[in-house]
């Protein structure tokens, strides 16, 4: 089975920009989950979506949004992008279902907010 | 809000030795998970664990989930430097997908 991919690997963007990121899960797999990753904070989850519903949110501004489409595949999008913004961001898909939560992560797309 | 601390934050050994992480938490979580991450790259799951008291090994790490599913713990056995990476412990509360990830601890294993 072919991986998780993420779409751009590596983006630069300029303060107020905005910025969408793509994720392709795992065939079969229904969950995809985004978190955030930097050497501050860590990693932290910002939302997951299953069938094309968020099912979870993290503590995240509303500047951060997503969306998940019928194939799965998930988009994330940052608006008004801050210098803070700078991180990797790392999608996650897993089947979603009851018997099993472990998630599988995608190499990431690095984000610099300059 | 639950935290899981990963101790040590950081570890340089010699390859050969023997080392233990710790993820310990106030919460319990429903399931816990193992990652390791590369520079540049997303985390590798390695395990998961979901019952208290429960040991798995795979080849050389041994993982165990404490009785009261609040603290983990993850043994190398005579680490290689293909070990060297970013150890990161990850609980699920409930039925979720919201992983929360420990602070991390980075692993360097010198040939």
């Amino acid at each position: 089975k072919a991986g998780v991919t993420q779409t751009p690997r590596y983006l630069i963007k300029t303060r107020g920009q905005q910025v969408t990121l793509s994720c392709s899960p795992i065939s079969g797999h229904r969950s995809v989950s985004w978190y955030q990753q930097t050497p501050g904070q860590g990693l932290q989850f910002l939302f997951e979506y299953f069938s094309e519903t968020q099912r979870n949110k993290g503590n995240f501004p509303g500047r951060f949004s997503g969306r998940q489409f019928s194939n799965s595949r998930s988009e994330m999008n940052v608006s008004t992008l801050e210098l803070g913004d700078s991180a990797l961001y790392l999608c996650a898909s897993s089947s979603g279902t009851s018997s099993s939560y472990e998630q599988y992560f995608g190499p990431g797309t690095r984000l610099t907010v300059t | 809000t639950q935290l899981l601390e990963q101790s040590p934050q950081f570890l340089s050994i010699q390859e050969g030795e023997n080392l233990t992480v710790y993820c310990n938490s106030s919460s319990v979580f429903s399931s816990l998970q193992w990652y390791r991450q590369e520079p540049g790259e997303g985390p590798v799951l390695l395990v998961t664990v979901v019952t208290g008291g429960e040991v798995k090994k795979l080849k050389r790490l041994t993982f165990q989930f404490g009785d009261a599913r609040k603290d983990s713990s993850l043994h190398i056995t005579a680490a290689q430097p293909g070990d060297t990476g970013l150890y990161l412990c990850a609980g699920a509360a409930g039925a979720t997908n919201k992983l929360i990830f420990g602070t991390g601890t980075l692993l360097a294993v010198q040939p």
